[in-house]
């Protein structure tokens, strides 16, 4: 069956980084994107963008250019989401997902999300 | 970016009450809209895409419709297992945005 189990719980200091991890099982990894979502209280669901994990190459929402960085390593079916020059505001669960067609889908597998907590 | 409006934010309703959530875009999506539930400390869920297609495993009480800016997410039958809240999500354009969510409680 299809899985995207993602990486711990970080708590992290403002200024640093984070990368989480996304492992994919139960299909053939470069046949579908991998997206990134980041889910707050306050401002809800936000798209940050996606990975072609076949070629390596990503689009990102705008407001989280220079922010996220997102790979991929295609020997492991695993995809990462570094997080960079934290504030308090990056303090989120982040969900990694996956788009039933390339670019713009409905998401039909979703990671069990990943809680980064920014404090001093 | 396109933004996704729904209505009501909290919806309290009876086991066996037909229910209906509102979504509505800011523009055009041309029925490039999907359905999601999330339950407390749980991942969002597929339930609708594009409009009105049954995610697979989905019970059928759930349906969708909708065209242009206005959507709609019925329950036609509520059960408790269906506590938790309902967000929308459209792909017409980029970035792909999400509705605000209606949290759905029985009564």
């Amino acid at each position: 069956q299809v899985q995207l189990q993602q990486s711990g719980a970080e708590l992290a200091k403002p200024g640093s980084s984070v990368k989480i991890s996304c492992k994919a099982s139960g299909y053939t990894f470069t046949s579908y994107y991998i997206s990134w979502i980041k889910q707050t209280t306050g401002q809800g669901l936000e798209y940050i963008g996606y990975i072609n994990t076949g070629s390596g190459g990503t689009n990102y929402n705008e407001k989280f250019k220079g922010k996220a960085t997102l790979t991929v390593d295609k020997s492991s079916s695993t995809a990462f989401m570094q997080l960079s020059s934290l504030t308090p505001d990056d303090s989120a669960v982040y969900y990694c997902a996956r788009p039933y067609r390339p670019v713009q889908s409905h998401f039909d597998y979703w990671g069990q999300g990943v809680m980064v907590t920014v404090s001093s | 970016d396109i933004q996704m409006t729904q209505s009501p934010s909290l919806l309290s309703a009876s086991v066996g009450d037909r229910v209906t959530l509102s979504c509505k875009a800011s523009q055009n999506i041309y029925k490039y809209l999907n359905w999601y539930q999330q339950k407390l400390g749980e991942a969002p869920k597929l339930l609708i895409y594009y409009t009105n297609s049954l995610q697979t495993g989905i019970p059928s009480r759930f349906s969708g419709s909708g065209s242009g800016t206005d959507y709609t997410l019925t329950i036609s039958s509520l059960q408790p297992e269906d506590v938790a809240t309902y967000f929308c999500q459209q792909y017409n354009s980029w970035p792909l945005t999400f509705g605000s969510g209606t949290k759905l409680e029985i009564k």
